[in-house]
């Protein structure tokens, strides 16, 4: 069946970086454009960036630009967001999602982001 | 950025009734790329409707979406239990591929 696992959140200080990665399986991942969506605690979901199949092409919401860089590794069906100069208010559960219409969703890992 | 606004921000209904919950951009919604997910508690997101009305995977038939260009609707025929969460839109027609705020669908 289909899976997405994310993994790599923590506890991390503002001003530092951290990287999550989403396992994916159940499905030809390198044929699906992916996305990480954030939700912060008791708010709801906000995009924050996407991922063509290919990888030739990423866009970003403009409260991540310039930070976050997604990247995807199809050899090892993972989804990448490498997350530098956190702030207090990226702390939020985040999700790798599949593209919309596919509907595949992982259980989200939490950042938080505290001094 | 096209904004989404969810109405109402909390609906309060009985087990059996309809539910009609809006869902507004401010400007159109390309090739009606609208989806509609179910949010509960410690959960994540569940995809009902892509594309405005084509039911997801699984999603059963009192779920229905309708719609285009700028108002999109989601409809829960006979609402059962289990349907009572957090319900909410994204665009995906242009990036940033915005979510609306919400509706909290409550027990009445």
């Amino acid at each position: 069946q289909v899976q997405l696992v994310e993994s790599g959140g923590g506890v991390v200080q503002p001003g530092t970086s951290l990287r999550l990665s989403c396992a994916a399986s159940g499905f030809t991942f390198s044929s699906y454009g992916m996305h990480w969506v954030r939700q912060a605690p008791g708010k709801g979901l906000e995009w924050a960036a996407a991922i063509s199949y290919d990888g030739r092409k990423t866009t970003y919401a403009d409260s991540v630009k310039g930070r976050f860089t997604i990247s995807r590794d199809d050899s090892k069906n993972t989804l990448y967001l490498q997350m530098n100069s956190l702030r207090l208010e990226d702390t939020a559960v985040y999700y790798c999602a599949s593209q919309i219409a596919a509907g595949y969703w992982g259980q989200g890992t939490l950042v938080t982001v505290s001094s | 950025e096209i904004v989404l606004t969810q109405s109402p921000g909390t609906l309060s209904l009985s087990p059996g009734e309809r539910a009609t919950l809006s869902c507004r951009a401010s400007q159109s919604v390309s090739s009606s790329y609208l989806a509609w997910y179910q949010q509960k508690h410690g959960q994540a997101p569940r995809l009902l409707i892509y594309g405005a009305s084509s039911r997801a995977t699984g999603i059963p038939d009192r779920f229905s979406g309708s719609g285009s260009g700028t108002d999109f609707t989601l409809t829960i025929g006979r609402l059962e239990p289990e349907d009572f969460a957090v319900y909410y839109c994204q665009q995906y027609g242009s990036s940033p591929y915005t979510f609306g705020q919400g509706t909290k669908l409550e027990i009445k």
